[in-house]
């Protein structure tokens, strides 16, 4: 079946370092991708989408490709700030749309 | 606003005891689905529902229950027989008619055992 596997965390990295939070998938069809982020004591927040193959989804300074000959979705974000310490989760909906699957997300830490 | 509501936000239940927790949406969306949330576990799915009057059990339905009267609400009713409930509860919910869109999440419900 479809699933989604996450690096593990927890990831501890120092302000303006570079970011990279692996995803990889397994899906049949066409899925769409998704990161979330969550911060403590919230629900899962939107960070950014792409739905097909070679689609880069942005937002907030965070970029992710998807790759579909490397079933891959990885995270990255060029300079990281405190106020991204949060814990971020990778998704995928499969061909109906209205099944999804999360990984185990990644708690960041970022110090100043 | 437009958004998803859920309460309350900690919860306390006693043993025996069945406990229910409230999602109330008024982004007119058709599909809502609980997820439970434990460290290191990510989420996983417990109930999701695609229409009034119809849901489907997810991967760890054992010991909850739940309702889709109208198409805003879908309360979780977590019963005695699930035995380990502290967790973090999410709902969520998804348009209908637009493939590829995301799902929606409220800011959870914390429950745990007095």
């Amino acid at each position: 079946g479809d699933s989604v596997t996450q690096m593990e965390g927890p990831v501890t990295l120092s302000e303006e370092a570079f970011l990279t939070i692996n995803c990889t998938y397994t899906a049949t069809g066409y899925p769409s991708l998704f990161w979330y982020v969550q911060y403590p004591g919230e629900g899962l927040q939107l960070l950014l989408k792409a739905t097909k193959a070679d689609d880069k989804g942005s937002n907030k300074g965070f970029e992710a490709t998807y790759r579909k000959e490397t079933t891959s979705f990885h995270l990255e974000k060029g300079s990281v700030q405190v106020s991204d310490s949060a814990v971020y989760f990778c998704a995928l909906s499969g061909d109906t749309g209205n099944q999804f699957y999360f990984g185990t997300g990644t708690s960041l830490t970022v110090i100043p | 606003d437009g958004g998803i509501t859920q309460s309350p936000k900690y919860l306390f239940r006693k043993e025996g005891q069945n406990v229910t927790l409230s999602c109330e949406q008024n982004l007119n969306h058709d599909a809502m689905y609980w997820y439970r949330q434990d460290p290191g576990q990510g989420l996983r799915l417990i109930y999701y529902s695609q229409i009034v009057n119809d849901f489907q059990k997810g991967d760890i339905a054992e010991g909850y229950s739940v309702s889709r009267e109208k198409k805003e609400s879908f309360p979780l009713t977590v019963t005695s027989a699930q035995k380990n409930p502290t967790a973090f509860y999410l709902c969520a919910t998804l348009g209908a008619g637009v493939s590829n869109q995301p799902q929606h999440f409220g800011d959870g419900t914390r429950l745990s055992i007095l």
